[in-house]
């Protein structure tokens, strides 16, 4: 079980160039997100997906877009890269089973983006 | 819209200092409040939550009590380890969503032996 897994850990783009981030998660969870983590502003949220099929802007979403794959695989894709975009990108996902009040959200190593 | 503050860092303590990193929160209802630590290197993981007003919640020694009248969940931990060194994340959810997390800016912990 390897919880939820990203790749690249590390990626150095120049500014124009497009890559896609990758995400997948073998807990059969329901719910996918993905977050960009900037020094002394927290982790903020891009999109995320409540099941497969669905996906939604979150508070940061312009300059990205996403794809839920199926429900193991959530990726997000810079179609070009610009400098504002340097960040940590953590992806997480959850059960998101309807009617508890709370379920934990399990959350990736992260990739380091930088874009030149 | 739902925010949370953060006590700024870095925080420095020597090893089995007392710690406490504050953090405020501005959300309509009852949200639920969460701590999360991120170790250097690695994603973030959930260290202790609470879902209701005067709950307390606790792990690997820390605490966190949900204050509703003072709108607050501040993290104390009664004796700190080297180990203890990494990024504290105070987070919430709004009442009625389980799904969407607002983050604090993050507090860098740095314990010295």
């Amino acid at each position: 079980n390897a919880g939820v897994t990203q790749t690249p850990k590390f990626q150095v783009l120049k500014t124009g160039q497009s890559m896609t981030l990758q995400c997948a998660q073998d807990m059969n969870h329901n719910s996918m997100y993905w977050y960009r983590q900037d020094p002394g502003m927290g982790l903020r949220l891009i999109y995320y997906s409540a099941s497969e099929g669905t996906t939604d802007k979150g508070e940061v979403p312009n300059g990205y877009n996403v794809s839920r794959l199926n429900k193991r695989e959530f990726s997000l894709r810079l179609e070009s890269a610009a400098p504002s975009q340097t960040s940590v990108y953590f992806c997480a996902s959850i059960t998101g089973t309807s009617g508890k009040l709370y379920n934990e959200q399990f959350f990736g190593p992260g990739t380091r983006l930088t874009v030149l | 819209g739902n925010s949370v503050t953060q006590m700024e860092g870095p925080v420095t303590l020597s090893e089995e200092a007392f710690l406490t990193i504050n953090c405020t929160y501005t959300a309509t209802g009852y949200p639920s409040l969460f701590w999360y630590v991120q170790y250097p290197g690695e994603g973030l993981q959930l260290l202790l939550k609470a879902t209701k007003a005067d709950d307390k919640g606790s792990n690997k020694g820390f605490e966190a009590t949900y204050r509703k009248e003072t709108t607050s969940f501040h993290l104390e931990k009664g004796s700190v380890q080297v180990s203890d060194s990494a990024v504290y994340f105070c987070a919430l959810t709004p009442s009625g969503s389980a799904r969407q997390l607002t983050f604090g800016s993050g507090t860098q912990l740095t314990v010295l032996p």
